[in-house]
């Protein structure tokens, strides 16, 4: 059975950083690439980075580019998302999640998010 | 890329059909036949309704259908029923190993 479960969120005050961290199970990790999503209070989704299963390919949405940095550690089957520079707008349920299947580039399995809040 | 344009809400009785709208551009929706679905109960962990524009999950209902026609994808529920009543995504793949997503829908089951 997949499995994601996602820690490190919390409560960090403008300019400060916080660390997420994904743990994975119940399949290769190193075949998949996984996804951050992440769902502000009263607004939709939002794709926020990912990586491939390989760590050398990664995405990020404009907003976090040069403020964020996702990672993974295939020895652990654990995906990170350093963030960094937190602005309020980051403020938001940020979900880790993998691929239904290689290549489909749907979402099949999600974590159950972690709330990070940015506010002083 | 912006996000896919989708009604912030709708609504539709118990038994009847709804169907919800999601617009891109021939740079996403248009051109990839990659268009996901997404159901979120309020507090809830999103779950995959439909990939690749028409294919369901193992699990999902049959209730559910998704199309797509140019730079529009749709998703259509039949038979709604009271449990349907949630926030919906879509989401396309938008090149350079990208996804966009829509605002969300809410749907009411009055």
């Amino acid at each position: 059975e997949v499995q994601v479960v996602v820690s490190g969120g919390g409560l960090v005050q403008p300019g400060g950083s916080l660390r997420l961290s994904c743990s994975a199970s119940g399949f290769t990790f190193n075949t998949y690439s996984m996804h951050w999503v992440r769902r502000a209070p009263g607004k939709g989704l939002e794709y926020v980075s990912a990586v491939g299963g390989d760590g050398i390919s990664t995405y990020y949405t404009d907003s976090v580019k040069g403020r964020f940095t996702i990672s993974r550690d295939n020895s652990k089957n654990t995906v990170y998302l350093q963030m960094s520079s937190l602005i309020a707008e980051d403020t938001a349920v940020y979900y880790c999640v993998r691929d239904f299947w290689g290549g489909s580039w749907a979402l099949g399995y999600w974590g159950q998010g972690t709330l990070v809040t940015v506010s002083s | 890329q912006s996000a896919l344009t989708q009604p912030a809400s709708v609504s539709g009785s118990p038994g009847q059909s709804i169907t919800i709208s999601c617009t891109g551009t021939s740079s996403d929706v248009g051109t990839y036949n990659l268009v996901s679905w997404y159901q979120q109960h309020p507090g809830k962990v999103p779950k995959l309704m439909i990939y690749e524009g028409s294919k369901r999950p193992s699990g999902v209902s049959n209730r559910f259908s998704g199309s797509k026609s140019g730079n529009t994808a749709s998703l259509t529920i039949s038979g709604l029923q009271a449990e349907d009543e949630a926030d919906y995504h879509c989401c396309s793949y938008a090149g350079s190993d990208s996804l966009v997503f829509g605002g969300g829908t809410k749907l009411t089951v009055l």
